[in-house]
């Protein structure tokens, strides 16, 4: 099936900063999506982004699918920040998504 | 988007016994999932819902200890049965429309087994 890592796999930023966090997949997708996950467990989607760059405030992000990433960019980050930001991409029978294994994110005030 | 209501949010309960986690979705959707969360890992897929229909699990899951229901397009219910410690992980459901774009996950059930 499928595999999708994400690197870094943690990542520690002072308020302020800005970060890139990275997403492979191992085959052609035509849907992958980015997730946040709150300290309280929730899953927030973050970007629908089979290919080409969408933006929303201070979070943008960038798909190149003929050669298999996905980029998502924080600027200027906050504490809210804080949390896992998951990958995921649909499987290749169109039924199932596929998580990678997270970037947890620390942002200090 | 679709708005997915799961209950309960958290739950601490004894070795032994069984929790149902339940899952109500505001639209009819095509397809509906299961994931398990254990601490500090990703999201593992239980199973796919199946509306009227046994679920499908994935390797690894089966349906003696992981009971699931769906009996309409907007419902389901994932138990978790005979629980031990190794059960502790956020379950979240999941609800996904074939041909849309996006997925959406309920808030998650925190299951804590003592």
């Amino acid at each position: 099936g499928i595999q999708v890592e994400q690197s870094p796999p943690d990542l520690i930023l002072q308020e302020g900063a800005n970060s890139t966090l990275r997403c492979n997949f191992s085959d052609s997708v035509n849907n992958l999506q980015w997730f946040h996950q709150n300290p309280w467990g929730q899953l927030i989607n973050l970007f629908y982004i089979p290919s080409g760059t969408k933006q929303n405030g201070r979070l943008s992000a960038t798909t190149v699918a003929t050669e298999r990433y996905s980029l998502l960019y924080i600027s200027s980050s906050q504490t809210t920040d804080s949390g896992v930001y998951f990958c995921a991409v649909l499987d290749n029978y169109g039924q199932n998504f596929v998580f990678g294994p997270g970037t947890r994110l620390s942002v200090l005030p | 988007s679709a708005v997915i209501s799961q209950k309960p949010s958290r739950d601490i309960c004894q070795r032994g016994t069984s929790l149902t986690i339940q899952c109500q979705v505001d639209s009819q959707v095509t397809m509906m999932f299961w994931y398990r969360q254990q601490p500090g890992q990703s999201l593992t897929l239980i199973a796919t819902a199946n509306q009227g229909s046994e679920a499908t699990y994935e390797s690894g899951f089966v349906i003696d200890k992981f009971p699931i229901s769906r009996p309409n397009l907007t419902f389901s219910t994932l138990t978790v049965s005979n629980m031990s410690p190794e059960d502790s992980s956020i379950y979240l459901c999941s609800v996904w429309q074939a041909g849309r774009t996006e997925a959406f996950f309920g808030q998650g059930t925190r299951l804590t087994v003592v």
